[in-house]
């Protein structure tokens, strides 16, 4: 099984700063099958990123996507009120599809 | 517009058996693996089981292997989860979604509590 290991836990910042989110795996990655899913409280989550840097429909550009074989980074470029949310990485290469542990993206 | 929604969840003694629906619409479910996710109260995700379009093959997370069952019926666009053995540390809001053989979970339902207490 691959461990997906995100850091930080809490990430606090205020809206318009850059955020910067890492997700690390334990081994290889295939295929780069790597996922971002941001979660309201409340909400189902939503997927955001896909294939490590391709954006689903809908997700606007100051979400991107980057990194390859066991390190992969979510970076949004200029945060935005809606955006303070828990964010996911998961890995969809192998099964069990596992998740990382998530990071907390806080206003300052 | 691509809609999931989850039944079946509820109280469960534990050791008792609990059978989950998730009703798709809006898009053509044999096409798509899908997949369970789990998310014990203030907890991340935890995913659960996925099962391919046609129903051939089904994969499951360690935790639950042996005690959960996926299927789908294609002819009424549903997924199922039966679960049975059931443990407290089984209690989450299950939810479907779209995807999970090789390929994210694009669509997701907003889920089914499961509470696994005496």
């Amino acid at each position: 099984e691959i461990v997906l290991t995100q850091s930080p836990g809490t990430l606090s910042l205020s809206p318009g700063e850059r955020a910067t989110l890492s997700c690390r795996a334990s081994q290889s990655v295939s295929s780069n099958y790597l996922a971002w899913y941001q979660q309201k409280p409340g909400q189902a989550p939503r997927l955001l990123i896909y294939g490590a840097s391709s954006r689903a429909t809908g997700v606007p550009d100051r979400f991107s996507g980057s990194g390859s074989g066991t390190d992969f980074t979510l970076t949004i470029s200029r945060l935005e009120p809606e955006d303070f949310a828990v964010y996911y990485c998961q890995q969809y290469g192998s099964s069990p599809g596992t998740f990382g542990q998530g990071t907390k993206v806080e206003i300052k | 517009e691509v809609q999931l929604l989850e039944s079946g969840g509820g109280l469960i003694q534990p050791g008792g058996s609990l059978r989950l629906s998730c009703a798709a619409s809006g898009f053509i479910f044999s096409g798509y693996a899908m997949s369970w996710v789990r998310q014990a109260p203030g907890k991340g995700l935890e995913w659960v089981s996925v099962i391919s379009g046609s129903g051939g093959s089904t994969y499951y997370a360690d935790s639950v292997k042996g005690r959960f069952t996926i299927s789908r019926d294609n002819s009424k666009n549903t997924l199922f989860l039966q679960m049975d053995s059931l443990r407290p540390d089984d209690t989450a809001v299950y939810s479907c979604a779209s995807g999970g053989v090789a390929g994210p979970l694009g669509y997701w339902g907003q889920g089914s509590l499961v509470t696994v207490s005496s």
